[in-house]
Order: C-alpha cells, then structure tokens, then sequence
C-alpha cells in the first residue's frame, strides 16, 4: 500500500539554525514527489516537485532532495517567517497513476 | 491571475442536509481533485477528475459525489452529510502533462455537520 510518513512532526528552531525534514515513502512506481507550505487556515503552496534519486531542487532558504525511499527538505538559516507546517506528497503510477497520497505534516516554528 | 476558488469558505448544517460545495478554476487544467484535512490524518483525496465527465474515486470517496460538466467547475456534493464529514476541504487542480507539475488548491471550505 502507497505510504508517506513525515518526521518530526514538530520542529522548534531558532533564527539561523539550520535543519532538515523528513519525507518517508512508499509507492508502487513514484511518479513525483511534491512538497508544500500550509499556513494556519490556509491551502497548500507549492514549493517543489521531484521525479527521480537524485534530483534536487532550491527555492531561497530551502532545498529539496529525493533518493529512492525518502526526501528531505533543508532549511538553511531560517526566519520566523518560514515558520509553517511542511506537507510532502506522492503521486504513484498505481492504478490510473492519478491519485496523491500525504503525510501528515511538520510543523515548524522559528523563534527569532 | 490563476487561482482556485472555494464557495463557501465556511458552512454549519445539520445531519441529512442535502449541501454542494462550488470550485472552480481559471487554468484551463484537466485535472482537479477534492481532498479533506483533518487532524493527525493529513490530506486525503476524496474524488478527482482527469476532464470533463471523467471522474474517479480517491481514498475516501464514501459519502460524497461529484460532477465535472464543465472544465472549470468541479462540485463536491454531500447528499446526506454525517458529523463524521465535519472537516476542513480543499478543491485543487493541475495540468495532466506526463509531468505532474504544480497542484494549485483553493482557500478551503470549513464544513460543520450538526
């Protein structure tokens, strides 16, 4: 069965200190991975997509990287403003290659 | 500019009360999909559509229909609403290229089922 786990599920940083999280999966055939930013009563924002081991990919303070069973998402010196719950997605070529699955989130404050 | 729009953003109703929640989109996007966030579980696809009168089941479809007549509009509709489908709901749409690209979602609807 298609599987994303997140870890930790809550993240407190300070200004500056630099981290990762984590993004676990398990599908039958990837056919992308995405991730997103959600801020309290809002939709999710797109941040990246990857589709094989190897790739990555930057935007400002965060990067994105994939290996065959998991991603990360770095964050490099953060500001409070990056302080947001971080959702990673799968989409699989299972059945019609159609369907996304998510993890339950990080939520990440930076304390400044 | 390209967005995702949700009516209503927040709705109470009682238990059996037929109600549709509209989205629409202004991308011209094949795709559109309706998930529900509630705590501890996450984002969990409830129906998509890959176009026009193509529709199909996601994780937890049970409860729910919807229609895709148009390309814009996708519909989410709860015939018999339960407090179990209290929960918050989002429409989301992309474009269906072999390279599944950006998924952009709407505001989300606050649904309350009495």
């Amino acid at each position: 069965e298609d599987q994303v786990t997140q870890s930790p599920e809550a993240l407190r940083l300070q200004e500056g200190e630099s981290s990762s999280l984590n993004c676990s999966y398990t599908v039958s055939g990837l056919r992308g991975l995405f991730w997103y930013r959600q801020d309290p009563g809002k939709g999710p924002e797109f941040l990246f997509t990857l589709y094989s081991a190897g790739e990555e990919k930057e935007k400002e303070r965060l990067k994105a990287t994939l290996t065959k069973k998991e991603s990360f998402l770095h964050i490099t010196a953060p500001k409070p403003e990056d302080s947001a719950t971080y959702l990673c997605a799968v989409l699989s070529w299972a059945n019609t290659g159609n369907q996304f699955y998510f993890g339950t989130g990080t939520s990440l404050t930076v304390i400044p | 500019e390209a967005q995702v729009t949700q009516n209503p953003r927040y709705l109470i109703t009682v238990t059996g009360k037929k109600l549709t929640v509209t989205c629409s989109q202004n991308m011209n996007h094949e795709y559109m999909s309706w998930y529900r966030q509630d705590p501890g579980l996450g984002l969990r696809q409830i129906y998509y559509s890959m176009n026009v009168e193509v529709t199909d089941k996601g994780d937890v479809p049970e409860g729910y229909k919807v229609s895709r007549k148009e390309k814009r509009n996708f519909p989410l509709i709860l015939e018999s609403p339960s407090p179990n489908q209290t929960s918050l709901y989002f429409c989301a749409s992309r474009t269906s290229g072999r390279a599944p690209d950006t998924q952009y979602f709407g505001p989300g609807t606050r649904l309350t089922v009495l």
